[in-house]
């Protein structure tokens, strides 16, 4: 199972919006509504900040939205503050009953 | 609140076995699938397995070519997971994570495994 395909980095300003990209297949992102996305800060686990395309769990800032078209997810993050710099991974089921990451991508606040 | 808290660090040699294991809290074990995420230095997060800690069923990624296996022990409400015939390629950071739905919504805090001649 080949990794899902992120940009290895964006970027942005505080307050502005960035939008960070997940492809994959019709065996996984489009073949199903289960793609999740993740936080990780350096040196920590990561945490759920998506699931099932567009939810977010409890507790999560709703700056954070997501959605899908086809093969490719995208998370946006609006009004950047410093705290959202870190690397996110997208994530998905897969008609094999297994689970796929992406690359991760890694957002810089400027 | 759900935490899952893991073992320790391991260094181990080239060629040789690690169990990791993973001991959730704040559930009822067995009504919850876990799996096991790692992440080598640098590199994004590789899925490994899950298990169906309710009646033991698993499922593995085939990158794995055998080498895993991922069991529990319902009576310690714990998981385990062992990785044979490791090679330098097999450093990374083991994490645990409860699946649900299809998410990962808790997270071990991760085990740290070096494989060093």
């Amino acid at each position: 199972q080949s990794a899902l395909t992120q940009p290895a980095s964006v970027s942005g300003s505080p307050g502005q919006s960035i939008t960070i990209s997940c492809t994959g297949t019709y065996s996984d992102v489009g073949g199903y509504n289960y793609v999740s996305w993740y936080q990780q800060h350096p040196g920590k686990a990561p945490k759920l900040m998506i699931y099932d395309v567009n939810k977010r769990p409890s507790g999560v800032s709703n700056r954070f939205s997501a959605s899908k078209s086809g093969n490719t997810a995208s998370l946006t993050i609006s009004g950047l503050q410093a705290a959202d710099e870190a690397d996110y991974y997208c994530s998905s089921y897969t008609s094999s009953s297994t689970w796929v990451f992406g690359g991760g991508t890694r957002l810089t606040v400027l | 609140q759900v935490h899952l808290v893991q073992s320790g660090a391991e260094v181990k040699k080239p060629g040789a076995s690690v169990r990791v294991s993973c001991k959730p809290s704040g559930y009822t074990f067995i009504n919850r699938h876990l799996h096991w995420v790692r992440q080598a230095p640098g590199q994004r997060l590789e899925w490994m397995g899950w298990l169906n800690a309710g009646n033991g069923d698993t499922k593995y990624s085939h990158n794995f070519r055998g080498r895993v296996t991922i069991t529990r022990d319902t009576s310690a409400s714990t998981a385990y997971m062992e990785l044979r015939s490791l090679t330098s390629e097999d450093t990374a950071v083991y994490y645990c994570a409860r699946l649900s739905g299809y998410s990962h919504d808790f997270w071990g805090q991760g085990t740290l495994v070096t494989v060093s001649s």
